[in-house]
């Protein structure tokens, strides 16, 4: 079974400085889709970025990021420029390519932001 | 704009009751699912239902059950409920095809058992 490990519970940042969030994953497959969910308090989840496991280059939206080592089975996210409405629960998630509906989580990291 | 929606934002039931929580969907997607969100743990798939009245076991289905009767909704039933499934439930929804589909989420019910 494919699991996914997100290793720090808790990270903290100063506004406008960069974060990079961790997450490795374990799997067998070499189709599959990676992604950063952000959930902040009391609000709906929201994608922040995805990666195709075939793509080489590493994605990019705005000021995220991700640092993926194919690999190490690696996917870090890295957050610019870090504003006080990143604060949020930050969940990496992994799922097979093709129609398969499943979708691996890992435990989360909670992202604070100084001001 | 996409929307998922989720019956109750907080839910407080005793234990033993039947525990209706309801997900509805507005964006015409195939697939459906039931998540149990807890600290720690992250999240962890209750059912889905990839069409109406299929479904499948997820991770942990063991004292809950589903039914999807329209497309746009799926509903999660706690036959008995128990205080160990004081939880966030977390509904969301995705096409059933197309290789960069993402799981649309709902705002969440976080349900206390007593």
């Amino acid at each position: 079974a494919q699991t996914v490990t997100q290793s720090q519970p808790e990270m903290s940042v100063q506004e406008a400085e960069t974060v990079t969030l961790s997450c490795t994953y374990d799997t067998s497959e070499s189709d599959y889709y990676l992604f950063w969910y952000k959930q902040p308090p009391s609000r709906q989840m929201i994608l922040v970025i995805r990666q195709e496991a075939y793509k080489q280059q590493n994605a990019t939206e705005n000021r995220f990021s991700v640092n993926f080592q194919k690999a190490a089975k690696s996917f870090s996210l890295k957050i610019s420029d870090s504003q006080l409405g990143d604060a949020a629960m930050y969940f990496c998630a992994y799922r097979r390519g093709g129609n398969n509906n499943d979708m691996r989580f890992g435990a989360g990291t909670r992202l604070t932001v100084k001001p | 704009d996409v929307k998922v929606t989720q019956s109750s934002r907080y839910l407080v039931k005793r234990t033993g009751e039947k525990v209706f929580l309801e997900c509805v969907q507005d964006m015409d997607h195939e697939n459906m699912f039931w998540y149990r969100q807890d600290p720690g743990l992250g999240l962890r798939l209750i059912y889905f239902s990839y069409d109406v009245k299929m479904k499948e076991k997820g991770d942990i289905p063991e004292g809950y059950s589903v039914s999807r009767e329209k497309k746009e909704r799926f509903s999660l039933i706690l036959e008995s409920a128990s205080t160990n499934q004081t939880s966030m439930y977390l509904c969301a929804s995705s096409h059933m095809t197309g290789y960069r589909n993402e799981q649309f989420f709902g705002p969440g019910t976080r349900l206390t058992v007593l």
